[in-house]
Formats: C-alpha cells, structure tokens, sequence
C-alpha cells in the first residue's frame, strides 16, 4: 500500500520568514495530493490541493509543488504568520483511499 | 464548518461499554469515511462508505462496527474497547468516493479507561 513520510516533525520559524514542508510517497499510482491544517482542538481543513497533472499551484500565500518522477511534493508558505502556527498534513490519494503523512507542527514566532 | 458534524465530542467509556458515535454531514455528498487520530502517528483510514454500502475497511478489529443508513448519517458502535483505542475520531465526507476533497467533522475524543 501507499507509504507517505513528511518532514520535518516540528518547525519554527519567525513571522515573515518562509516555512517549506515536505512529503514524499511510495505508490505511484497515487494522483491527487491535498494538504490540511489543523489547529489545535480544530478538525484537519483542506488548505490547497494539487493533482499528478499539475507541477505546482498556488493560492496567495500558499503554494505545492509536485515532482512525479522523484514522488515528493511539498508545500510552501511565505510571509508566514501568528495564525499559520497549526499541524499540517500531507497526504496521497489513489481512488478513494487517502493515506496521510505523520505531520508538522509549525510555530510562527513574533 | 457546521457541513460535518460529529457527537459526542467527548467519551469516556470502560472496556465492558458499548457505545456509539455519531456523524452526520449537510453537504449532499455521497460518501463518508471514519478515521483515528492518535498523539504522534498519522491519520488511520477504517472505513468507507459509499452510497450507504462499505467498499473499504481497513483491517479494523470487529470491536469496531460502522453503520450507515443513509448518505447523511454515519455511526461508528464501539464495544469492549482497549485502552489503547483512545484517539480522536473523525468522521469525512466527500462528494463521491473518488472525488477526493474530504470535509472532515470537529472528532470524537475517546477515552477508554
């Protein structure tokens, strides 16, 4: 089955500064990558999304990137803020099965 | 953020309990899905259901027992749980099974004892 490892487990970075989480997946079959955030006591919320069509998108602040040949993606936040410190979650979907990374805990220090 | 809702959102249950969760979603979708939520691993996909019939259980112990009577309601029966089942239970849903943006619910935050 699909095998999804993110990096890194923690990460802190000081408002403005860039904060670039990555994924990487086993079964290449998997064609559609979302990413979640999840405050603390929150349910996960779909923040952006790419599919094996596309190299990378972007939405605003947030951008994904996807390299099918290597199976990584990763997601990029820049000026990053108080409110982006959350949990994110990378994940794999092939068909209906959505396999998650382990997660990231992101601090955005003032 | 009311499209999935889950209850309770607190449980605490002895190992000899039988109990239920509760999901439901208000956004016309199709499928619905459970998942656990353990400190330090990733979500664990245990079930899925489309149009109210299972296509996917994922090697969950039969302590476990999904229910889903209609495309809007999901139910998860718990009975003689481990203590080591305690998580947080999130219920999903998405259009079809397929179309994969899932909406997921606030969770369920077992406790067995």
């Amino acid at each position: 089955g699909e095998n999804v490892e993110q990096h890194p487990s923690t990460l802190s970075v000081q408002e403005g500064d860039s904060a670039v989480i990555k994924c990487t997946y086993s079964d290449s079959a998997s064609n559609y990558f979302p990413w979640y955030k999840q405050e603390l006591g929150k349910r996960p919320q779909l923040i952006i999304d790419i599919r094996s069509n596309v190299g990378e998108k972007k939405d605003q602040r947030i951008a994904v990137t996807l390299n099918k040949t290597a199976k990584h993606f990763s997601l990029h936040i820049t000026e990053t803020q108080p409110e982006d410190s959350a949990v994110y979650f990378c994940a794999a979907s092939k068909l209906s099965k959505l396999t998650f990374g382990t997660g990231t805990r992101l601090q955005v220090t003032l | 953020e009311t499209g999935v809702t889950q209850t309770p959102r607190h449980l605490v249950m002895g190992m000899t309990n039988k109990k239920s969760l509760k999901c439901e979603q208000h956004l016309g979708h199709n499928a619905m899905y459970w998942y656990k939520q353990s400190a330090k691993k990733p979500l664990e996909l245990m079930f899925v259901y489309s149009l109210e019939e299972r296509v996917e259980n994922n090697s969950v112990p039969s302590r476990f027992s999904p229910e889903c009577p209609n495309s809007s309601h999901l139910f998860l029966h718990l009975h003689t749980l481990q203590p080591e089942d305690s998580a947080l239970y999130l219920c999903a849903s998405s259009q079809d099974v397929g179309k994969e943006t899932q909406y997921f619910g606030p969770g369920t935050r077992l406790t067995v004892l």
